[in-house]
């Protein structure tokens, strides 16, 4: 059974990095069934995916357009975890992020971590 | 960019059937996935790739395709199923869409 275990900090300042990281359980970060993902969910309600990466002979990165220019989703091979950084974050960036893999090809996400709440603030 | 809608709130007597619905252009040929989220936990998976119950989830839960629109349907709502519902499907120019997410009552 996967688990998802999720650390990091709640309170990052505006213009800083926000950082994250999902240890695997149960899988490896390097399987190419599947892919490891980046969600969040704002204050209001709604999901929104931020990213995936996936190894496939190498690695490859989708990121959402919302956050192309600030995301950048870290493989760790060596720790079997993932991690989200997120640069440039303004209070709209508050959120609580969630990390999940996806079964590759048909892209649902069978397990999550337990959320992150993360407040952008001064 | 492709784009799915729910209804805000659906609301259902116990017992009875509750249908909650999630619309997108030609949604029919895309894989939906569903997801029940309740307050303060993560997203658990209820149905995937249209029709396919994962592992531990009620038979009372099943969905359908057709047209512009996907269907989760629930068979005889029990109080326990009162969550925030979520569909989803996969885009290959955005990536992963959801839905607004459907707040359901059972009354």
């Amino acid at each position: 059974q996967v688990q998802l275990q999720q650390s990091g900090p709640g309170l990052v300042r505006p213009s800083q990095t926000l950082s994250l990281t999902c240890a695997i359980s149960g899988d490896s970060v390097s399987n190419t069934s599947v892919g490891w993902n980046w969600i969040r969910q704002s204050p209001s309600g709604g999901l929104e995916w931020l990213g995936r990466t996936t190894y496939g002979s190498k690695w490859y990165h989708n990121y959402a357009e919302s956050v192309k220019s600030r995301l950048t989703i870290n493989p760790d091979t060596s720790k079997n975890r993932f991690s989200l950084l997120l640069n440039s974050v303004v209070p709209e960036d508050t959120a609580v992020y969630f990390c999940a893999r996806d079964v590759g090809g048909y892209y649902y996400f069978d397990s999550w971590g337990q959320g992150s709440l993360v407040a952008v603030s001064s | 960019s492709y784009e799915v809608t729910q209804p805000l709130s659906v609301s259902v007597a116990l017992g009875q059937t509750a249908s909650i619905i999630c619309g997108g252009n030609n949604i029919a040929i895309k894989n939906v996935h569903w997801y029940q989220q309740k307050p303060g936990l993560a997203p658990v998976l209820v149905i995937y790739r249209r029709t396919y119950r994962p592992a531990g989830i009620p038979e009372r839960f099943s969905g359908s395709n057709s047209g512009n629109t996907a269907t989760l349907t629930i068979n005889g709502a029990q109080a326990g199923d009162e969550a925030d519902y979520y569909c989803q499907v996969w885009d290959i120019n955005t990536g992963a869409v959801f839905g607004g997410g459907t707040t359901l009552t059972v009354l």
